[in-house]
């Protein structure tokens, strides 16, 4: 099967703080990323959706200058939460779309910004 | 917009007692997904329904899909404990490649 991974798996920083979560696609090219997260005790939400060597689309309500999504390949992207603050603390989820439109899910990343 | 609405939220059942989890949704698809998820966990896939009428069992779940009713089913059958975990249904956009989840049903199967 299809193996996604992400690092890192857990991280906590200061307030103020920059992170950046990679996502990698081991065994397969992802033509399209979809960045969810997660709040305690609720659903996922999608944050944006990017395509390979394109600028991410970013959901109504999440500001695109604070989670910066770099995909410039097909097998890495990346997620940086920028002066992260507390309310950014969540479980970021990374889903990879494959080139025959299979949608997989990374293993997560818990933020939590003190 | 699209809409998910999966019921119940919360289900506490007996172990060796059947229940179903339902999901409507508000606009057609031609694709919907059953994922599990444990505490601290990702997604795990559990099934993908592609048609009206299909119908997927694995051990003691079934899913299954009415296209028509804009309806998904998830059975439990003779439930476990190891059944326990949060499940979502997940409704495929077509015209933008995108998955919108129901809010989740925690599950807690007691011995």
């Amino acid at each position: 099967g299809a193996v996604v991974s992400q690092h890192p798996s857990r991280v906590i920083c200061k307030s103020g703080t920059s992170v950046k979560i990679e996502c990698r696609s081991l065994d397969f090219q992802a033509t399209t990323m979809f960045w969810y997260r997660q709040f305690p005790k609720q659903s996922l939400m999608l944050m944006a959706t990017s395509n390979e060597g394109s600028k991410a689309t970013y959901e109504q309500g999440v500001e695109k200058d604070k989670f910066l999504i770099n995909h410039a390949s097909l097998t890495l992207s990346t997620l940086t939460v920028t002066s992260a603050h507390p309310e950014d603390s969540s479980f970021y989820i990374c889903s990879p779309v494959s080139t025959v439109n299979e949608q997989f899910f990374g293993p997560g990343t818990r933020l939590t910004v003190l | 917009e699209l809409k998910v609405e999966q019921n119940p939220l919360f289900l506490s059942m007996q172990e060796g007692k059947n229940y179903t989890i339902y999901c409507n949704y508000s606009t057609t698809s031609d694709r919907l997904y059953w994922y599990r998820q444990d505490p601290g966990k990702s997604l795990e896939s559990l099934f993908v329904l592609l048609s009206n009428g299909a119908v997927k069992q694995e051990g003691r779940l079934m899913a299954s899909l009415d296209t028509k009713a804009r309806l998904s089913t998830l059975h439990i059958t003779a439930a476990v404990h190891d059944l326990s975990a949060t499940y979502f249904c997940a409704v495929f956009e077509g015209s933008n490649y995108k998955l919108t989840f129901g809010k989740g049903t925690l599950l807690t199967v007691n011995p």
